[in-house]
């Protein structure tokens, strides 16, 4: 069974400019997460969407962070504009049910904002 | 207050020892408890939950939940080297969000 997808593994951009990321979670799998993980940090929750619909989006910054599932399967967590502290690691996790409990991360996109 | 906090360490031990790590948390009503391993430049990976008062043990793993007290703890029995990872301990709130701590960095000595 293929794991969590996402693209890019880097990105390299300077503050004010846009940045997209992308995630194909397991095949199946209803709930899909992103995160964010700052050096020295625990995970952050960023958005949980169980299908397409939004299920909680309380600690994403909506100033400048969007995100979407259209069909329900892959997802793009976008940034616009960039600010030094986005840098980070952004983690995409998928479960098959509403469990945080069954929840497999994907390897993450390690983002430089300069 | 953090709703969840953990020493960052390190924490060193050496091999074959037990290695004890802890957790507080800042909700009295939060349920769901979990410990993540996560390697060096690698994603987190569930190795516990726990959602009872108590221990619960896996293999040389061992959590330890006290809801009067408000932490979680996770032993490591018999440590190895293959262990050296930091440790998240992660708390599904009252609200039912997600919280997690800033991890504790362990390392077995050989």
């Amino acid at each position: 069974e293929a794991g969590v997808a996402q693209s890019p593994r880097y990105k390299i951009i300077e503050k004010r400019q846009s940045v997209a990321f992308w995630c194909n979670p397991i095949s199946g799998h209803a709930t899909l997460y992103w995160y964010q993980q700052i050096l020295g940090q625990g995970p952050k929750l960023l958005i949980q969407f169980q299908n397409n619909g939004v299920v909680d989006d309380s600690q994403l910054p909506k100033d400048r962070f969007s995100a979407e599932r259209l069909k329900g399967v892959d997802s793009t967590l976008k940034i616009q504009p960039a600010k030094l502290e986005d840098s980070a690691v952004y983690l995409c996790a998928s479960s098959q049910g509403s469990s945080y409990n069954e929840q497999f991360f994907g390897p993450g996109t390690r983002l430089t904002v300069l | 207050q953090k709703e969840v906090e953990q020493n960052s360490g390190p924490l060193s031990v050496p091999e074959g020892a037990i290695a004890s790590l802890n957790c507080t948390y800042s909700d009295r009503v939060s349920q769901s408890f979990f410990w993540y391993r996560q390697y060096s430049g690698k994603s987190p990976e569930l190795i516990m939950s726990i959602y009872s008062n108590g221990d619960k043990e896996d293999g040389r793993f061992t959590a330890q939940l006290n809801k009067a007290s408000q932490y979680v703890s996770l032993l490591i029995r018999d440590s190895q080297p293959s262990d050296s990872a930091t440790y998240l301990c992660a708390v599904i709130t009252g609200a039912n969000n997600l919280f997690f701590g800033t991890g504790t960095r362990l390392t077995v000595i050989p």
